[in-house]
């Protein structure tokens, strides 16, 4: 079974800095590019960042460049996301996703979100 | 940048056709995939490629995109459609923007 498993929500003070994970599983997760998508509570869906399969090509959306960081390491088949000078506005549910797997110009598989709190 | 544009709330009566817009400039030149997204769940993909429905997803949703406009159509609505639903955009380049979503509510 593909699964997605992100780790490394917690509450955090602004300006602080995060590591996020993304375990994956049941697929040759080396063959996939990977994005993140986060949603704010009670807000839509936000693109975050993107990163190729083999990691050489990245994307970031405005709101998070030169603040966050995409990687990948697919010996361990796991997706980060190193997070730096956290905002409050950065809070949200963030999602690990693949586009492409079963169906081209889609995110078609997403894990379960895990939530970064931002505050003092 | 980029906008998608959903309207805000649509409500339908069960076994009714729902219509969802998403409107964007030139979206029928790109391609349209939709999101269904219940509380406290990961968005799940109904529509990918503006028409095209995955395995496992109902017949009574469907796609199209022209002009300005793609639309999400929902058949025959049961109540477990009741959730919120996002539009997405695939264009030149990795700008995946989403619509501002649409929460469906089943009367």
């Amino acid at each position: 079974e593909v699964q997605l498993l992100e780790s490394g929500g917690v509450l955090i003070q602004p300006g602080g800095s995060l590591r996020l994970s993304c375990a994956a599983s049941g697929f040759t997760f080396s063959s996939y590019a990977m994005s993140w998508v986060r949603q704010a509570p009670g807000k839509g869906l936000e693109w975050v960042s993107y990163i190729s399969v083999t990691g050489d090509t990245t994307h970031y959306a405005d709101s998070v460049k030169g603040r966050f960081t995409i990687s990948r390491d697919n010996s361990k088949n796991t997706l980060y996301l190193q997070m730096s000078n956290l905002r409050p506005d950065d809070t949200a549910v963030y999602y690990c996703a693949i586009a492409g797997y079963y169906e081209n110009y889609a995110f078609d598989i997403w894990g379960q979100g895990t939530m970064v709190t931002v505050s003092s | 940048s980029y906008e998608l544009t959903q309207p805000p709330s649509v409500s339908v009566s069960p076994g009714q056709t729902a219509s969802i817009t998403c409107s964007g400039d030139k979206l029928g030149d790109k391609y349209v995939s939709w999101y269904q997204q219940r509380p406290g769940q990961s968005p799940v993909l109904l529509i990918s490629q503006d028409t095209r429905r995955p395995s496992g997803i109902p017949e009574r949703f469907s796609g199209s995109n022209s002009g300005n406009t793609a639309t999400l159509t929902i058949s025959g609505t049961q109540a477990m459609d009741e959730a919120d639903y996002y539009c997405q955009a695939w264009g030149n380049g990795p700008n995946y923007v989403f619509g501002t979503g649409t929460k469906v509510t089943v009367l």
